[in-house]
């Protein structure tokens, strides 16, 4: 299984902040990475595909990078409806694996 | 409009067999791959495999020996079936559909908590 570790696990950030998560995966992946935001008792919503591909729909302050192993999800001037928990997954293999999670929180 | 609709039992006895299932409204269903991804109580997400509508699938191995993913094209439906559950196994089970990329995914059945519980 190829593992996902996302750093850090909890962020404390403002709003207008700009905001960096990591994804590192354990073995090259290309860039077959998706990330997802996820609030509290609702499933996840796709945010970038592709490793910088933006889902339709998705506001253009995010933004994704990276290839082989090491990946970023940026988010700039952090909306008050960005406060959210962030996951990598991969899907480079049929065996599909998600990052652990980043909580973004209010500082 | 792409939804997904789930249901199964939400509390079992540890060694007793957990069954979902999803049904798909709207959309192709024999375009893609349909999932199951759970999430443990304040954890992170775990995808358990796939489906196609022909049947072929797609395991994690770590739960490969205790699940059982299957798909009743005349329904448009897929179901999950995990054997042997204890408390490790209570989550919110989600069924899920790829988006316009394969691998990705684009749609979210509402989730289902399952819990194990003697």
């Amino acid at each position: 299984d190829i593992q996902m570790t996302q750093s850090p696990s909890t962020l404390s950030a403002s709003v207008g902040d700009r905001v960096t998560i990591t994804c590192r995966a354990s073995q090259s992946i290309s860039t077959w990475l998706a990330w997802y935001q996820q609030k509290p008792g609702k499933a996840p919503k796709l945010l970038i595909y592709r490793a910088s591909y933006l889902e339709s729909g998705v506001p253009s302050r995010f933004s994704g990078s990276g290839s082989g192993t090491e990946f970023t999800l940026t988010i700039n001037r952090l909306q008050p409806d960005d406060f959210a928990t962030y996951y990598c997954q991969q899907y480079d293999t049929y065996s599909r694996t998600f990052g652990q999670g980043t909580k973004v929180e209010t500082k | 409009q792409v939804q997904l609709q789930q249901w199964g039992a939400g509390l079992l006895k540890p060694s007793e067999t957990l069954s979902l299932t999803c049904a798909v409204y709207g959309g192709s269903f024999s375009d893609f791959y349909w999932s199951w991804i759970r999430q443990p109580p304040g954890k992170g997400l775990e995808w358990i495999g796939e489906i196609n509508h022909s049947g072929s699938t797609n395991y994690n191995p770590s739960l490969k020996s205790r699940v059982t993913i299957s798909v009743d094209t005349s329904k448009n439906q897929f179901s999950l079936k995990l054997r042997t559950v204890t408390a490790a196994d209570t989550a919110v089970y989600y069924c899920a559909r790829e988006g316009r990329v394969r691998g990705v995914i684009g749609y979210w059945g509402q989730g289902t908590l399952v819990t194990v519980s003697s």
